[in-house]
Protein backbone atom coordinates (compact mmCIF):
# COMPACT_ATOMS: atom_id res chain seq x y z
CA UNK A 1 0.00 0.00 0.00
CA UNK A 2 0.81 3.66 -0.73
CA UNK A 3 1.67 5.39 2.21
CA UNK A 4 1.96 9.25 2.28
CA UNK A 5 2.85 10.48 5.96
CA UNK A 6 2.96 14.29 7.06
CA UNK A 7 5.18 15.16 10.24
CA UNK A 8 2.74 16.78 12.21
CA UNK A 9 -1.34 16.35 12.60
CA UNK A 10 -1.34 19.96 14.44
CA UNK A 11 0.48 22.78 14.69
CA UNK A 12 0.42 25.62 16.71
CA UNK A 13 2.92 28.71 15.08
CA UNK A 14 2.85 32.37 16.03
CA UNK A 15 2.44 35.17 13.86
CA UNK A 16 5.88 35.52 11.85
CA UNK A 17 7.45 32.52 12.40
CA UNK A 18 8.88 30.54 9.87
CA UNK A 19 7.04 27.28 9.33
CA UNK A 20 8.20 23.99 7.80
CA UNK A 21 5.55 21.62 6.97
CA UNK A 22 7.00 18.03 6.08
CA UNK A 23 5.52 14.77 3.45
CA UNK A 24 7.09 11.65 2.85
CA UNK A 25 5.69 9.06 0.27
CA UNK A 26 6.79 5.38 0.29
CA UNK A 27 6.51 4.42 -3.03
CA UNK A 28 8.71 6.20 -5.58
CA UNK A 29 6.46 8.30 -6.75
CA UNK A 30 7.34 10.97 -8.98
CA UNK A 31 4.46 13.97 -8.77
CA UNK A 32 4.35 15.70 -5.07
CA UNK A 33 1.07 17.96 -4.11
CA UNK A 34 0.88 20.24 -1.28
CA UNK A 35 -3.05 21.87 -0.77
CA UNK A 36 -4.61 23.65 1.50
CA UNK A 37 -8.04 22.89 2.53
CA UNK A 38 -10.78 25.48 4.11
CA UNK A 39 -14.66 25.27 4.89
CA UNK A 40 -16.56 25.79 1.41
CA UNK A 41 -13.36 25.97 -1.00
CA UNK A 42 -12.32 22.42 -1.10
CA UNK A 43 -8.76 21.84 -1.81
CA UNK A 44 -6.71 24.13 -3.37
CA UNK A 45 -2.99 23.72 -5.02
CA UNK A 46 -0.69 25.67 -3.47
CA UNK A 47 2.57 24.02 -5.42
CA UNK A 48 3.37 20.78 -6.98
CA UNK A 49 6.76 18.98 -8.04
CA UNK A 50 7.04 16.44 -10.73
CA UNK A 51 10.96 15.87 -9.94
CA UNK A 52 13.34 16.43 -7.81
CA UNK A 53 14.39 19.69 -7.45
CA UNK A 54 11.88 20.70 -9.80
CA UNK A 55 8.37 22.36 -8.78
CA UNK A 56 5.49 24.78 -10.18
CA UNK A 57 3.07 26.99 -8.74
CA UNK A 58 0.28 25.79 -8.22
CA UNK A 59 -3.33 28.03 -7.66
CA UNK A 60 -2.24 29.63 -4.48
CA UNK A 61 1.32 29.97 -4.02
CA UNK A 62 1.36 33.44 -2.25
CA UNK A 63 3.42 33.36 1.26
CA UNK A 64 4.78 29.63 0.55
CA UNK A 65 7.69 27.92 -0.89
CA UNK A 66 8.61 24.14 -1.30
CA UNK A 67 11.58 22.26 -1.26
CA UNK A 68 12.24 18.51 -2.68
CA UNK A 69 15.46 17.66 -2.33
CA UNK A 70 14.76 13.98 -1.79
CA UNK A 71 12.15 12.12 -4.22
CA UNK A 72 10.41 10.84 -1.14
CA UNK A 73 10.34 13.86 0.61
CA UNK A 74 8.58 16.96 -0.23
CA UNK A 75 8.52 20.63 2.37
CA UNK A 76 6.23 23.41 2.53
CA UNK A 77 7.71 26.20 3.77
CA UNK A 78 6.06 29.57 4.88
CA UNK A 79 8.83 31.96 5.42
CA UNK A 80 6.64 33.87 7.50
CA UNK A 81 3.31 32.85 8.93
CA UNK A 82 0.93 34.84 8.83
CA UNK A 83 -3.06 34.13 10.42
CA UNK A 84 -4.53 34.20 7.02
CA UNK A 85 -2.46 30.77 6.80
CA UNK A 86 -4.76 28.91 9.60
CA UNK A 87 -5.77 26.18 7.19
CA UNK A 88 -5.68 22.39 7.16
CA UNK A 89 -2.39 21.19 5.10
CA UNK A 90 -2.46 18.06 2.87
CA UNK A 91 -0.10 16.33 1.35
CA UNK A 92 -0.41 14.19 -1.70
CA UNK A 93 1.88 11.71 -4.26
CA UNK A 94 0.87 9.80 -7.77
CA UNK A 95 3.17 7.95 -9.61
CA UNK A 96 4.26 9.41 -12.73
CA UNK A 97 1.98 12.45 -14.93
CA UNK A 98 0.46 9.71 -17.01
CA UNK A 99 -0.92 7.92 -13.21
CA UNK A 100 -3.83 9.68 -12.12
CA UNK A 101 -4.84 8.55 -8.79
CA UNK A 102 -3.15 11.04 -6.22
CA UNK A 103 -2.90 9.47 -2.67
CA UNK A 104 -2.84 11.75 0.31
CA UNK A 105 -1.62 11.94 3.67
CA UNK A 106 -3.48 12.19 6.76
CA UNK A 107 -2.99 16.31 6.82
CA UNK A 108 -1.65 18.96 9.68
CA UNK A 109 -4.11 21.32 11.21
CA UNK A 110 -2.07 24.43 11.44
CA UNK A 111 -3.20 27.23 13.34
CA UNK A 112 -1.08 30.80 13.24
CA UNK A 113 -1.70 32.96 16.39
CA UNK B 1 -10.44 27.52 -16.33
CA UNK B 2 -11.84 24.38 -15.39
CA UNK B 3 -13.99 24.74 -12.34
CA UNK B 4 -16.54 22.42 -10.21
CA UNK B 5 -19.30 23.09 -8.19
CA UNK B 6 -20.83 20.67 -6.03
CA UNK B 7 -24.10 22.34 -5.14
CA UNK B 8 -24.92 20.75 -1.51
CA UNK B 9 -23.02 21.30 0.93
CA UNK B 10 -24.79 18.86 3.25
CA UNK B 11 -26.74 15.66 2.56
CA UNK B 12 -28.41 13.14 5.16
CA UNK B 13 -29.14 9.56 4.39
CA UNK B 14 -30.76 6.85 6.06
CA UNK B 15 -28.69 3.47 6.26
CA UNK B 16 -29.18 0.92 3.87
CA UNK B 17 -30.92 3.44 1.65
CA UNK B 18 -29.68 5.37 -1.67
CA UNK B 19 -28.14 8.90 -1.69
CA UNK B 20 -26.68 10.72 -4.71
CA UNK B 21 -24.17 13.75 -4.31
CA UNK B 22 -24.02 16.14 -7.56
CA UNK B 23 -21.08 17.44 -9.35
CA UNK B 24 -20.80 19.87 -12.18
CA UNK B 25 -17.50 21.06 -13.82
CA UNK B 26 -16.54 23.53 -16.22
CA UNK B 27 -14.25 22.76 -19.36
CA UNK B 28 -13.20 23.11 -22.76
CA UNK B 29 -11.59 19.82 -23.24
CA UNK B 30 -12.93 17.04 -24.99
CA UNK B 31 -10.74 14.16 -23.01
CA UNK B 32 -10.59 14.71 -19.39
CA UNK B 33 -11.16 12.52 -16.12
CA UNK B 34 -13.38 12.71 -13.22
CA UNK B 35 -13.04 11.83 -9.79
CA UNK B 36 -14.60 11.67 -6.41
CA UNK B 37 -12.51 11.54 -3.14
CA UNK B 38 -13.98 10.27 0.29
CA UNK B 39 -12.33 11.78 3.43
CA UNK B 40 -13.67 10.22 6.38
CA UNK B 41 -13.90 12.69 9.65
CA UNK B 42 -9.81 12.46 11.05
CA UNK B 43 -8.92 10.11 8.41
CA UNK B 44 -7.10 9.84 5.31
CA UNK B 45 -8.65 10.82 1.89
CA UNK B 46 -9.53 7.99 -0.38
CA UNK B 47 -10.18 7.68 -4.14
CA UNK B 48 -13.96 6.66 -4.56
CA UNK B 49 -14.10 6.33 -8.21
CA UNK B 50 -12.85 7.78 -11.73
CA UNK B 51 -14.59 8.05 -15.05
CA UNK B 52 -12.85 8.77 -18.05
CA UNK B 53 -14.67 11.68 -20.30
CA UNK B 54 -14.36 9.45 -23.38
CA UNK B 55 -16.04 6.52 -22.09
CA UNK B 56 -19.47 6.18 -22.50
CA UNK B 57 -20.18 3.55 -19.61
CA UNK B 58 -20.75 4.71 -16.36
CA UNK B 59 -18.04 3.54 -13.69
CA UNK B 60 -19.01 1.27 -10.55
CA UNK B 61 -17.40 0.38 -8.21
CA UNK B 62 -19.25 -2.12 -5.77
CA UNK B 63 -22.01 0.00 -4.00
CA UNK B 64 -20.76 3.07 -5.57
CA UNK B 65 -21.70 4.62 -8.80
CA UNK B 66 -21.55 7.57 -11.58
CA UNK B 67 -24.23 9.10 -13.18
CA UNK B 68 -21.71 10.83 -15.98
CA UNK B 69 -23.70 13.12 -18.53
CA UNK B 70 -21.05 14.85 -20.79
CA UNK B 71 -23.16 17.21 -22.68
CA UNK B 72 -24.46 19.05 -19.52
CA UNK B 73 -21.24 18.63 -17.54
CA UNK B 74 -22.86 16.67 -14.81
CA UNK B 75 -20.93 14.08 -12.59
CA UNK B 76 -23.18 12.60 -9.95
CA UNK B 77 -21.92 10.01 -7.39
CA UNK B 78 -24.37 7.37 -6.07
CA UNK B 79 -23.93 5.63 -2.96
CA UNK B 80 -26.45 2.50 -2.65
CA UNK B 81 -27.57 0.48 0.55
CA UNK B 82 -25.53 3.33 2.61
CA UNK B 83 -23.83 2.54 5.89
CA UNK B 84 -22.63 4.28 8.74
CA UNK B 85 -18.74 3.80 7.43
CA UNK B 86 -19.83 6.07 4.24
CA UNK B 87 -20.30 9.17 6.28
CA UNK B 88 -17.73 11.67 5.54
CA UNK B 89 -16.86 15.02 3.68
CA UNK B 90 -16.67 13.94 -0.39
CA UNK B 91 -14.92 15.54 -3.34
CA UNK B 92 -15.52 15.86 -6.51
CA UNK B 93 -12.29 16.59 -8.96
CA UNK B 94 -11.27 17.39 -12.13
CA UNK B 95 -8.27 16.11 -14.32
CA UNK B 96 -6.72 19.73 -15.26
CA UNK B 97 -3.82 18.85 -18.10
CA UNK B 98 -0.40 21.07 -17.69
CA UNK B 99 2.89 21.52 -19.05
CA UNK B 100 4.21 19.70 -15.89
CA UNK B 101 1.83 17.08 -14.99
CA UNK B 102 -1.75 17.04 -14.57
CA UNK B 103 -3.60 18.48 -11.49
CA UNK B 104 -6.78 18.12 -9.85
CA UNK B 105 -9.25 20.80 -9.95
CA UNK B 106 -11.33 19.81 -6.79
CA UNK B 107 -14.90 20.98 -5.62
CA UNK B 108 -15.95 22.70 -2.24
CA UNK B 109 -17.20 19.32 -0.80
CA UNK B 110 -20.30 17.81 0.19
CA UNK B 111 -20.76 16.25 3.62
CA UNK B 112 -22.66 12.98 4.10
CA UNK B 113 -24.25 12.32 7.12
CA UNK B 114 -25.68 8.55 7.61
CA UNK B 115 -28.14 8.08 10.24
CA UNK B 116 -28.81 4.90 12.19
Amino acid sequence: DVKVTQSSRYLVKRTGEKVFLECVQDMDHENMFWYRQDPGLGLRLIYFSYDVKMKEKGDIPEGYSVSREKKERFSLILESASTNQTSMYLCASSLSQGYNEQFFGPGTRLTVL
Amino acid sequence: AQTVTQSQPEMSVQEAETVTLSCTYDTSESDYYLFWYKQPPSRQMILVIRQEAYKQQNATENRFSVNFQKAAKSFSLKISDSQLGDAAMYFCAYRREGEYGNKLVFGAGTILRVKS
